[in-house]
């Protein structure tokens, strides 16, 4: 069974870099099927969409977080990456990662969601 | 880019039916499907509808969705509510590089 598990630091100070990663278990990521997305949710609030990757290494970002995202992938350990530069409490989230096929819109499978704060 | 808006909660008695809407900002609801998402407290979403209509394997026929161009909307429809039912959902679309999600909707089945 695929499953998807975020894994980093809970507690992130301001300014400094939040790092994620994303480890695909039961698939192989080389298979090219899949587009991998970053997506976070603060306490009580909405999802909201960070960005994606191809295994090309092809990247689409959300325009409001683009200047401070970077995500990559890592196929030979079977896992993405989220890099989030200049955090703030705003940033303080649970993120997950997902998948979409390719040609289909829907997010099949999710992560189970890793809890990020922000704070000194 | 776009967004997408939903009311910010309904309620509904068990066993009546429900509606929950997403309007599209600019653009037409049309241009591109939409899903729909079911996510419990500490859970991740789910998927309940994909590409405006369509209940991925396993989620009743209860839940059903549609799109109506002429209010720039998408529509969740749940019928015969239960209290499993009772949930946060969210409508999602996208355009050429861009993923939106909207506000989500607070479903409370009393």
């Amino acid at each position: 069974q695929v499953q998807l598990q975020e894994s980093g630091p809970g507690l992130v100070k301001p300014s400094e870099t939040l790092s994620l990663t994303c480890a695909v278990s039961g698939d192989s990521m080389s298979s090219g099927s899949y587009y991998y997305s970053w997506i976070r949710q603060p306490a009580g609030k909405a999802l909201e969409w960070i960005g994606r990757i191809y295994i090309s290494g092809k990247t689409n970002y959300n325009p409001s977080l683009k200047s401070r995202v970077t995500i990559l992938i890592d196929t030979s350990k079977n896992q993405l990456s989220l890099k989030l530069t200049s955090v703030t409490a705003a940033d303080t989230a649970v993120y997950f990662c997902a998948r979409q096929l390719v040609g289909v819109t829907t997010y099949e499978k999710w992560g189970q969601g890793t809890q990020v704060t922000v704070a000194s | 880019n776009f967004m997408l808006t939903q009311p910010h909660s309904v309620s509904e008695s068990p066993g009546k039916t429900v509606t929950i809407s997403c309007t599209r900002s600019s653009g037409s609801i049309a241009d591109n499907y939409v899903q729909w998402y079911q996510q419990r407290p500490g859970s991740s979403p789910t998927n309940v509808i994909y590409e405006d209509d369509q209940r991925p394997f396993g989620v009743p026929d209860r839940f059903s969705g549609s799109i109506d161009s002429s209010s720039n909307s998408a529509s969740l429809t749940i019928s015969g509510l239960k209290t499993e039912d009772e949930a946060d959902y969210y409508c999602q679309s996208y355009d050429t590089s861009f993923e939106v999600f909207g506000g989500g909707t607070k479903l409370t089945v009393l």
